[in-house]
């Protein structure tokens, strides 16, 4: 167990609609990222955080938004979901943003978008 | 150019063998970070081992071993004594830090090595 939560394990929703992912970060990180695992593209990041404000983006669609409240857990938002949509979403945590900082993630939200 | 390299889409092993995983890593950054980690079929990422650029020697964790060859930017993982556990995916990363201190640190990822232990 990596200290980091995701929820909800699974989701199955239909094209056009829109999610919220959330994430809990361990005890102590500031910092959290999102990860997106598909098939086609392999694991790629999408956003940082880094307690409470925006960092860094990746390969983050505009259809794709993202925070980080006050107590440091985050949620990942995708609306007008397409099929290519698909995917395990990861979120990982880091106590800073060193780069010798070890990123733990979580088990992983796995979006199914029917 | 690709940043993280593994060139083995599938390895098998047999049981109680060491196994040696490929990474190579492109980076003109001299500080940098490498990791592997597991991901069962389960789809959890675990987080195995970690080498810094700095670092002078090779990173061990229990039976993980990174190989690390600085000049031929290579950090391979060698997993021995192999255990039917150890049958996942296996992926290397890179963190990349910036001269100026500023940056993001996320990790680039390989494609995989899916490594199969054969009983």
């Amino acid at each position: 167990d990596s200290g980091v939560t995701q929820t909800p394990k699974h989701l199955i929703t239909a094209t056009g609609q829109r999610v919220t992912l959330r994430c809990s970060p361990r005890s102590g990180d500031l910092s959290v990222y999102w990860y997106q695992q598909s098939l086609d593209q392999g694991l790629q990041f999408l956003i940082q955080y880094y307690n409470g404000e925006e960092r860094a983006k990746g390969n983050i669609l505009e259809r794709f938004s993202a925070q980080q409240f006050p107590d440091l857990h985050s949620e990942l938002n995708l609306s007008s979901l397409e099929l290519g949509d698909s995917a395990l979403y990861f979120c990982a945590s880091s106590v800073a943003l060193g780069v010798f900082d070890e990123q733990y993630f979580g088990p992983g939200t796995r979006l199914t978008v029917t | 150019a690709q940043k993280i390299t593994q060139t083995q889409p599938g390895m098998f092993v047999q049981e109680k063998e060491a196994v040696t995983l490929d990474c190579t890593y492109d980076t003109s950054d001299p500080s940098y970070g490498l990791f592997w980690y597991k991901q069962p079929s389960s789809g959890e990422m675990i987080f195995l081992i970690y080498q810094g650029s700095y670092d002078q020697q090779n990173a061990t964790e229990g039976r993980y071993s990174l190989n690390f060859q600085k000049a031929r930017k290579s950090a391979n993982l060698v997993i021995s004594a192999s255990q039917l556990g150890d049958s996942a995916m296996y992926f290397c990363a890179m963190r990349e830090g910036l001269d100026s201190g500023a940056g993001s640190y996320q990790l680039t990822f390989g494609k995989g090595t899916k490594l199969s232990v054969i009983p």
